[in-house]
């Protein structure tokens, strides 16, 4: 069974600091990633997708990275300003026909201060 | 159109009543599902319809019925809700139940059950 993993669970920084936000899953046999941010009591807003054959992707600040031997994904923020606050998800889609199904880590509460 | 709209925005029902969720698309998905998430925790998958026939129930109770009168509309049908039923219910859809298909989510429904 897949298990997904996000390290920090919690993050809190300073306006202006890179940051790093990791994801881990336990089987490498995923068809893509992806990284959502969630704003509390809101919906999920798709940041990044990023296939299997794919090293990374970038959006404007963002950067998502993904080893899938290692069962890796990162997603670097740069310059992060107080409006990035958010809980950072990210989701697995297995290879396969039950391809539909997101396998969801816990997801990084990110705080940046002004 | 990446929009995927949801209603109401905040529901309060007793154990006793019957109430919907509605949730609509425009961008021709075909398509849509449905996920409960309690605070803190990632979303978890109840139904999946793909061209408006149910293909995945993750043994969800029968008091939430899922129903998709046509292509753009699913609804989700609550009766005899208990208190820990509540939740944010959050839909998504996306072109295809595919793996490579990306999902975009709605801002959710918060449910509280009395």
């Amino acid at each position: 069974k897949q298990e997904v993993t996000q390290i920090p669970a919690a993050l809190s920084v300073p306006e202006g600091e890179n940051l790093v936000l990791n994801c881990s899953f336990t089987d490498s046999a995923i068809y893509n990633l992806q990284w959502f941010r969630q704003d509390p009591g809101k919906g999920l807003t798709s940041l990044l997708l990023i296939q299997s054959s794919q090293r990374e992707q970038t959006s404007g600040r963002l950067n998502a990275s993904l080893d899938k031997s290692s069962g890796r994904s990162t997603l670097y923020i740069a310059a992060s300003q107080p409006g990035d606050s958010a809980t950072y998800l990210c989701a697995v889609r297995p290879t396969g026909t039950s391809g539909s199904r997101l396998t969801f880590g816990e997801g990084t509460q990110l705080t940046v201060n002004p | 159109d990446t929009e995927v709209t949801q209603t109401p925005k905040h529901l309060v029902m007793g154990m006793t009543n019957k109430k919907s969720l509605k949730c609509e698309q425009h961008m021709g998905h075909r398509a849509m599902y449905w996920y409960k998430q309690k605070a803190k925790k990632p979303p978890e998958l109840m139904f999946v319809y793909s061209y408006e026939k149910l293909s995945i129930n993750e043994s969800v109770p029968s008091r939430f019925s899922p129903e998709c009168p046509n292509s753009s509309l699913l609804n989700l049908h609550l009766h005899a809700l208990q208190p820990e039923d509540s939740a944010l219910y959050l839909c998504a859809s996306s072109q295809g139940v595919l793996a490579g298909y990306e999902q975009y989510f709605g801002p959710g429904t918060r449910l509280t059950v009395t």
